[in-house]
């Protein structure tokens, strides 16, 4: 089975922005987390999508958001960016048949704000 | 709330010497702890879960709730156990359910020869 894709890989924004990003699960998996990594704060969960529907949801504010398609691809955005919001973006997919499951992460997406 | 911590940023051991990487963790309910190794260049990765018991490439950790830890041993470290380790916690949202994990802020590992 080919993993969690992430497109694209790097980006560079400047403030004030917004940003796309996307991310392919692997083939069955329905739901997607995404998580934001940077040095000083570490990873961060941001939300979860499950059946095109947010099910959990971080503490960041409402300038991050997301979504899903019904084939399970999801994209996360982000508006009216900050030179905080650099950080590496991961993705992660798993199945869900009740409680947790193994989240299997993709690449990441590398945002560069300036 | 939810907290995972991993006090060391950085641990250097020689090769063949025992392994320990502490974690220790914050959370009201029953929790499920999990470790997770990014290799360079390799994507973060399931290491090992503690309802499992199971060892993973010579790597086990137990889950002390008294202590509220769950610390990641191996007896005789290899080279290529150099890594970044990270202890992760899985809360349960909103609705009860679903994957969400708290991370700590990860150990890099350093195995010398």
């Amino acid at each position: 089975k080919a993993g969690v894709t992430q497109t694209p890989r790097y980006l560079i924004k400047t403030r004030g922005q917004q940003v796309t990003l996307s991310c392919s699960p692997i083939s069955g998996h329905r739901s997607v987390s995404w998580y934001q990594q940077t040095p000083g704060q570490g990873l961060q969960f941001l939300f979860e999508y499950f059946s095109e529907t947010q099910r959990n949801k971080g503490n960041f504010p409402g300038r991050f958001s997301g979504r899903q398609f019904s084939n399970s691809r999801s994209e996360m955005n982000v508006s009216t960016l900050e030179l905080g919001d650099s950080a590496l973006y991961l993705c992660a997919s798993s199945t869900q048949t009740g409680g947790y499951n193994e989240q299997f992460f993709g690449p990441g997406t590398r945002l560069t704000v300036l | 709330a939810q907290r995972v911590t991993q006090p060391e940023k950085l641990l250097s051991v020689f090769k063949g010497a025992p392994v320990e990487l502490k974690c220790n963790y914050s959370y009201s309910g029953s929790p499920e702890l999990f470790w997770y190794v990014q290799y360079s260049r390799q994507r973060l990765q399931l290491l090992l879960r503690h309802i499992s018991r199971e060892s993973i490439k010579g790597f086990t950790a137990d889950l002390n709730k008294g202590e509220t830890s769950f610390h990641l041993k191996k007896p005789f470290a290899q080279e290529e156990d150099s890594a970044m380790y990270y202890c992760a916690l899985s809360g349960h949202g909103v609705t009860g359910g679903g994957n969400k994990l708290t991370f700590g802020t990860g150990t890099q590992l350093k195995v010398e020869l």
